[in-house]
């Protein structure tokens, strides 16, 4: 069973440039969470996709979107970046929910920096 | 205002030990409690979870305690093993889940010979 993947692993981008990382969800996944962790932080929940639609986000700006596809892989965009955006970003995917709270597995993340 | 708070931000202890690490939260909301552990360069992976609706959930050398009243869980690993020692995270989640799940800070477990 193939866990969750993202790509790239790093990525080094100017302030004012757009980027765009991708995450793989585990098998027989069908929602896809995104979040930023900081460093000495927790991570931070920036959105959630179900059914290619997003159902739930956090305290991030509209430059963070996103985009879940019929196979349930999702994107991350950034426009505008920010040096406050250089960070670790995960990728999360759950299984279809059976009436409970299901958890999320994580990928190895994509390292942001913004220079 | 942090809704999941970790206030160790380091623990020792010796191999072989019980190690206790703590988690507060604040949301009455919050009704799924998770713990993931953290190696460096990678992602977070997930150990052991609790709902509300217990108090205790255990799985091999991990147990989570969980006292709703005092809005407080616990990460008990007996024994403590050198490959233990990583960032440990607490996290929780809502009804539905699609707001995400809120973590903490991290403790950082250093498992001693």
């Amino acid at each position: 069973e193939t866990g969750v993947t993202q790509s790239p692993t790093h990525l080094i981008k100017t302030r004012g440039q757009q980027v765009t990382l991708r995450c793989s969800s585990q098998s027989g996944h069908n929602t896809v969470s995104w979040y930023q962790q900081a460093l000495g932080q927790g991570p931070q929940f920036i959105f959630q996709y179900y059914r290619e639609e997003e159902n739930g986000r956090g305290n991030f700006p509209p430059r963070f979107s996103g985009l879940q596809f019929p196979n349930y892989s999702s994107e991350l965009n950034v426009n505008a970046l920010e040096l406050d955006d250089s960070a670790l970003y995960l990728c999360a995917s759950s299984p279809p929910s059976g009436g409970e709270q299901e958890t999320q597995y994580f990928g190895p993340g994509t390292r942001l920096l913004v220079l | 205002d942090q809704q999941v708070k970790q206030n160790s931000p380091s623990l020792s202890v010796q191999e072989g030990r019980i190690s206790i690490l703590n988690c507060d939260y604040t949301n009455s909301m919050f009704d799924y409690f998770l713990w993931y552990k953290k190696y460096p360069a990678e992602g977070p992976t997930f150990l052991i979870s609790i709902s509300s609706i217990k108090d205790k959930n255990e799985d091999g050398r991990f147990t989570v305690f969980l006292n709703k009243s005092a809005k407080h869980l616990s990460l008990h690993i007996v024994p403590s093993q050198p490959g233990d020692s990583a960032v440990y995270f607490c996290a929780a989640s809502g009804v539905g889940g699609a707001d995400g799940l809120t973590f903490g800070k991290g403790t950082h477990l250093i498992i001693q010979p």
